[in-house]
């Protein structure tokens, strides 16, 4: 596809639970991003990569937050042991550079935590 | 402190009006980028429109233009002609320089409501 494809769009698992969800940029963009938004507010930043490598993770809450991006397209963002905090909409976007340019977001993926 | 602000959590406006969407920014680094993206019900963040800390005019997009007043640390967005389609979240962010490249701060957003 032409856009940023996320999936699931929506999760709902229990406490505890593990859960992955998967990102699949824009073709040729380099750049990309994981953001959470929660209800009524801005998009918070998790973690960038550029290529295969994590340039910025400083934005994952904690070690149960993980993501990967082995092959520098697809990107996984793990969450173990989830809790019910972590219920928001995660947001994956791409970007043709991590420098340069707009973002281009996909429609996200609401994860839900009973 | 927040590195980006809008203090309008809600605003309205009449169909074929202008409107304007306020955003302050707090930054030390003098290379910087400032976004809008607009986000409607449906969910899809929207790229609308782009300021560089040195570029030397405000930036515009069709309908869209940027009220960039540096010393002020003001980016604020301007929509002319509003049309009912306008209605949706918008959000400031800003990408400061070489040192986060990469990584945009985004504010809380300002829900627009236009009325016909």
């Amino acid at each position: 596809g032409a856009g940023v494809s996320q999936t699931p769009s929506n999760k709902v698992t229990e406490k505890g639970k593990y859960v992955e969800l998967r990102c699949d940029p824009i073709s040729g963009h380099t750049a990309l991003y994981w953001y959470r938004q929660s209800l009524g507010q801005g998009p918070e930043f998790l973690i960038y990569f550029q290529g295969t490598g994590a340039a910025d993770d400083s934005g994952l809450p904690n070690d149960r937050f993980f993501a990967v991006r082995p092959e520098g397209s697809v990107s996984t963002l793990k969450i173990q042991r989830t809790e019910r905090g972590d219920s928001a909409v995660y947001l994956c976007a791409s970007s043709f550079q991590a420098n340069t340019g707009e973002l281009f977001f996909g429609e996200g993926s609401r994860l839900t935590v009973l | 402190a927040q590195k980006i602000t809008q203090t309008q959590p809600g605003m309205f406006v009449q169909e074929k009006e202008a409107v304007t969407l306020d955003c302050t920014y707090d930054t030390s680094d003098p290379s910087y980028g400032l976004f809008w993206y607009k986000q409607p019900s449906s969910g899809e963040m929207i790229f609308l429109i782009y300021q560089g800390s040195y570029d030397q005019q405000n930036a515009t997009e069709g309908r869209y233009s940027l009220n960039f007043q540096k010393a002020r640390k003001s980016a604020n967005l301007v929509i002319s002609a509003s049309q009912l389609g306008d209605s949706a979240m918008y959000f400031c962010a800003m990408r400061e320089g070489s040192t986060n490249a990469g990584k945009s701060t985004f504010g809380d957003g300002t829900t627009l409501t236009v009325k016909p």
